[in-house]
């Protein structure tokens, strides 16, 4: 299976506690992105990034949120002082920047993350 | 600002019988227009997408929507239903022109299909 993936898929963490989550794209995608998900609702932007640069920022992403996507390939997504706020799945999702597919984006799985 | 409506939290149809899920959506440019589906704790599936050209659009397991300009809207539809087209369904625009490479989605309709 060549496509996104994302770990871990389910973590639950302490009040306070950092937590980090991994995604590699699709292979030859240069664009990643992270969103957000809570029951009942439909993804929210988190951020982008283009090969290592990431070029947006929503401002849910708050100072305890901390993407990074060091060589352009996978990304990691760090939550410090996790709150129960935080818990929600948080989606991984990547595209490539030309060709038929330049405007799609494809998702992982998810990692769902329960802060108790 | 770009943003989705999807005026239906849930989509009640019987196997067999048409559906169609609703989306509305505003952008400052032009934009474009695309349809998820989520299974139960799972990512979200790529379905179909409108970029430019025909205003009908075709996509996976049988799905269609048809991108009508005038009343902004992008509705999916689907001409026999299944069971298994039980799910939740996300509709999403980009604002190809003042939006950068942000893609929003709306807050999904959930869909079921009874035998």
């Amino acid at each position: 299976d060549t496509g996104v993936s994302q770990d871990p898929r389910h973590k639950i963490t302490k009040r306070g506690q950092n937590v980090t989550f991994r995604c590699d794209p699709i292979s030859e995608h240069n664009r990643l992105y992270w969103y957000r998900q809570t029951l009942g609702q439909g993804p929210e932007f988190l951020t982008y990034f283009q090969n290592e640069a990431q070029l947006e920022k929503s401002r849910l992403l708050s100072d305890r949120f901390s993407a990074e996507r060091p060589k352009g390939s996978f990304s990691t997504l760090e939550i410090q002082r996790t709150e129960q706020g935080d818990s929600a799945m948080y989606l991984c999702a990547s595209s490539p920047s030309t060709g038929i597919d330049g405007n799609t984006i494809y998702f992982g799985e998810g990692s769902w993350l329960t802060v108790v | 600002a770009q943003s989705v409506a999807q005026p239906e939290d849930q989509v009640n149809v019987a196997e067999g019988n048409p559906l169609t899920v609703k989306c509305t959506y505003s952008v400052s440019g032009n934009p474009y227009l695309f349809w998820y589906v989520q299974y139960p704790n799972r990512g979200l599936q790529f379905l179909l997408k409108y970029i430019t050209g025909d205003n009908l659009v075709k996509g996976s397991y049988g799905f269609e929507a048809e991108f009508n300009k005038s009343q902004t809207s992008f509705h999916l539809k689907k001409p026999s239903a299944l069971v298994s087209d039980s799910a939740l369904y996300f509709c999403a625009v980009r604002d190809i022109d003042t939006g950068g490479f942000k893609t929003i989605f709306g807050a999904g309709t959930r869909l079921f299909v009874k035998a």
